[in-house]
């Protein structure tokens, strides 16, 4: 079983509506949840991270963690077709990052 | 801010060669550097950790004598692969942190695409 789960998509939606991401994980251990962003070919960006149980807005994003379940979310209100890209869950400990396989989203005009 | 780059970003070599690929932090110091690799359609997966003047620390199933990293300075790490093979073919992606506090942000380079023929 692998440490991070994450469904690979691809998710599609239409132009403005809600986009939905989730991750697993099985590691206690984990401290911070980061959510990064993979455009093709590209790096991945970092688009907000959360430290403890609950909920963090930023813009259109809202991230939430409930470590009793070992559950993570990403929440994209008003999607854009600039939001096309793989998201990345990816929890961290120490200083080491373990990225989900991401989920790759289409938002179409 | 916190910008890293790479160089090359896509580079082909024959089958036996080397390759170096250069990670930089722009406007920060980087203490800490991660290399990843990347295989199509599958993500991230640590390679190594270094640390700017030590010895790098390698995750299992890594082989450090085909994975020679160097941090000689607070912000460059090279990362060469030796005696490549076309297995090693892959998007190499490294990352910088400013500081090796457990909440520090790893910012990432835009990756090296490697094609070994």
């Amino acid at each position: 079983q692998k440490e991070v789960e994450q469904d690979p998509g691809p998710l599609s939606v239409p132009e403005g509506a809600i986009v939905s991401l989730n991750c697993t994980y099985s590691n206690s251990a984990f401290q911070y949840f980061m959510w990064y962003r993979q455009y093709s070919r590209k790096g991945p960006e970092l688009l907000m991270y959360t430290y403890s149980s609950g909920n963090k807005e930023d813009g259109r994003f809202t991230a939430q963690v409930d470590k009793s379940s070992k559950y993570i979310s990403l929440f994209i209100r008003d999607s854009q077709p600039s939001d096309s890209a793989t998201y990345l869950c990816a929890p961290q400990t120490g200083n080491k990052l373990t990225f989900g396989g991401g989920t790759r989203v289409l938002v179409k005009p | 801010g916190a910008v890293v780059s790479q160089h090359p970003s896509w580079v082909i070599c024959k089958s036996g060669t080397s390759v170096k690929i250069e990670c930089r932090s722009l406007d920060f110091q980087a203490t800490t550097m991660f290399w990843y690799r990347q295989f199509p359609k599958q993500s991230l997966m640590l390679m190594a950790t270094s640390n700017e003047g030590s010895k790098a620390t390698y995750e299992q199933g890594v082989e450090k004598d085909k994975f020679l990293i160097n941090h000689a300075s607070l912000t460059l790490s090279t990362l060469t692969v030796t005696s490549a093979h076309p297995e090693d073919s892959s998007f190499y992606i490294c990352s910088a942190q400013a500081s090796s506090g457990v909440s520090d942000t790893q910012y990432f380079g835009p990756g090296t695409r490697l094609t070994v023929l």
